[in-house]
């Protein structure tokens, strides 16, 4: 099984929409969950961090973690066009304090 | 910008050659983290260093070493380059070592191996 798991996509949505990504992770152990929006040629760029059960809120996005399911998901509403990126979920392992990245969900936004 | 940077941008070596990348980490961060990120995957850790030493390693061979130095910039070393090698290089800025949340990327160093 791997650690951090995610549709690789494309996702598309309608520009306006929400758009769900959703990420799985192994180690029920982990605390600290992140969600990374990478555009194509660029580095990752840190969106949210969540650390409790339920949802966090900052503009647009909304992170939401369920610990006992072991999932995780980031919700952006009014999907903008500058939205379209890979969306990375990251997760720290409680094991050995490294973070470990999912393989990224690619999300297209349809004008 | 996230004040993290990165040299060079763009690299080609051939196999079995050596390479060093650098990093100059965000001002008032002691720690620095690097990644692999091979095309459609997830940044995967190298190693991390913390005030000068080496503070945690991911899976990869001993011919991927590194160096922090007292300004808190960072080398990433590969010996014998091989093909697999070809990747987005990553190194990330944060304070307070393996306990940190919050890490900063920097823009990257693509390596093609040839």
């Amino acid at each position: 099984q791997k650690e951090v798991e995610q549709n690789s996509g494309p996702l598309s949505v309608p520009e306006g929409a929400i758009a769900s990504l959703n990420c799985t992770y192994s180690d029920r152990g982990s605390q600290s969950f992140f969600w990374y929006r990478q555009y194509s040629g660029k580095s990752p760029e840190l969106i949210m961090s969540i650390y409790s059960n339920g949802d966090k809120e900052d503009g647009r996005f909304t992170a939401q973690l369920n610990k006992a399911s072991q999932y995780v998901s980031l919700l952006i509403r009014d999907s903008q066009p500058s939205d379209s990126a890979t969306y990375l979920c990251a997760v720290k392992s409680r094991r050995d304090d490294k973070i470990i990245f999912g393989k990224g969900t690619r999300l297209h936004i349809l004008p | 910008e996230t004040g993290v940077t990165q040299s060079p941008t763009h690299l080609i070596k051939t196999r079995g050659q050596q390479v060093t990348l650098r990093c100059s980490s965000q001002s008032g961060h002691n720690t620095v983290s690097w990644y692999q990120q091979a095309l459609g995957q997830g940044p995967q850790f190298i190693f991390q260093y913390y005030r000068e030493e080496e503070n945690g390693r991911g899976n990869f061979p001993p011919r991927f070493s590194g160096l922090q130095f007292p300004n808190y910039s960072s080398e990433l070393n590969v010996n014998a380059l091989e093909l697999d090698d070809s990747a987005l290089y990553l190194c990330a800025s944060s304070l307070g070592g393996r306990s940190q949340e919050t890490q900063y990327f920097g823009p990257g160093t693509r390596l093609l191996v040839l």
